[in-house]
C-alpha cells in the first residue's frame, strides 16, 4: 500500500522568502507518480505539480518546483519568493489504487503554511 | 472557467436522517469523487465514479452510498447520519487522461448531532 508523511504540521516564511513543505513516501510499486495541492481557507483543493517517477528532471510551475529525492523516498515542495496569497494547506500526494484496481489519490495530513508580512 | 459546485456550504442534521449531498461539474469531465476531510487525517476517497451509473467504493464506503444519472452530477447519500459522519466532504472531477488533476469543489461541512 502507499503511505505518504508529511511530517510539519505547520511551517512559517516571510514574505519573498523560499520555504520548503516535506513529503516522503513509501510504496513498492516501480511507477508511480507525486502531485501537491493547495486548499486555501476557501476550501477549494487546487493541484499544483506532478512528479512522475521515471522523470529525469524535477517539475516545475512557475514558482513551485518539486525536490524529488528518488533514493531518500522524499519530494519536497518548494515555493519560492513566497507571497502572502500562499498561506494555506498543502497537500502531498501520491497515486495508489482501489480496490477495483482504478487509480485514486493517497494524501498525506498536509501542512498548513503561514507567509508573513 | 471551469467549475465543480456543492449544494450546501453548511449542513447540520439530526441522527438517524438521511442526508442528500449534491455536487455538479460543468467540465464534461468522466471521472468524479467524494472525498470527507478530517483533521489530522487528510482526504479520504469514499466513492468515485468513472461514467454516468458506474461506482467503485473507495477507502471508507461504509455508511456511504452514491447515485450518479447524469454526467454532471454525482450524488453522495448518507443512509442514516450518525455523529462520527460529521466532517467537511469534497467533491471533485477530472478527465480520464488526467485523472490526478482533479478540479475540486468549496466542500460541504456537515454536523451531525
Amino acid at each position: 500500500a502507499q503511505k505518504i508523511t508529511q511530517t510539519q504540521p505547520g511551517m512559517f516564511v516571510q514574505e519573498k522568502e523560499a520555504v520548503t513543505l516535506d513529503c516522503t513516501y513509501d510504496t513498492s510499486d516501480p511507477s508511480y507518480g507525486l502531485f501537491w495541492y493547495k486548499q486555501p481557507s476557501s476550501g477549494e483543493m487546487i493541484f499544483l505539480i506532478y512528479q512522475g517517477s521515471y522523470d529525469q528532471q524535477n517539475a516545475t510551475e512557475g514558482r513551485y518546483s518539486l525536490n524529488f529525492q528518488k533514493a531518500r523516498k522524499s519530494a519536497n515542495l518548494v515555493i519560492s519568493a513566497s507571497q502572502l496569497g500562499d498561506s494555506a494547506m498543502y497537500f502531498c500526494a501520491m497515486r495508489g489504487a482501489t480496490q477495483g484496481g482504478s487509480e485514486k489519490l493517497v494524501f498525506g495530513k498536509g501542512t498548513k503554511l503561514t507567509v508573513n508580512p | 472557467d471551469v467549475k465543480v459546485t456543492q449544494s450546501s456550504r453548511y449542513l447540520v442534521k439530526r441522527t438517524g436522517e438521511k442526508v442528500f449531498l449534491e455536487c455538479v461539474q460543468d467540465m464534461d469531465h468522466e471521472n468524479m469523487f467524494w472525498y470527507r476531510q478530517d483533521p489530522g487525517l487528510g482526504l479520504r476517497l469514499i466513492y468515485f465514479s468513472y461514467d454516468v451509473k458506474m461506482k467503485e467504493k473507495g477507502d471508507i464506503p461504509e455508511g456511504y452510498s452514491v447515485s450518479r444519472e447524469k454526467k454532471e452530477r454525482f450524488s453522495l447519500i448518507l443512509e442514516s447520519a450518525s455523529t462520527n459522519q460529521t466532517s467537511m466532504y469534497l467533491c471533485a472531477s477530472s478527465s480520464p487522461g488526467l485523472w490526478y488533476e482533479q478540479y475540486f469543489g468549496p466542500g460541504t461541512r456537515l454536523t451531525v448531532t
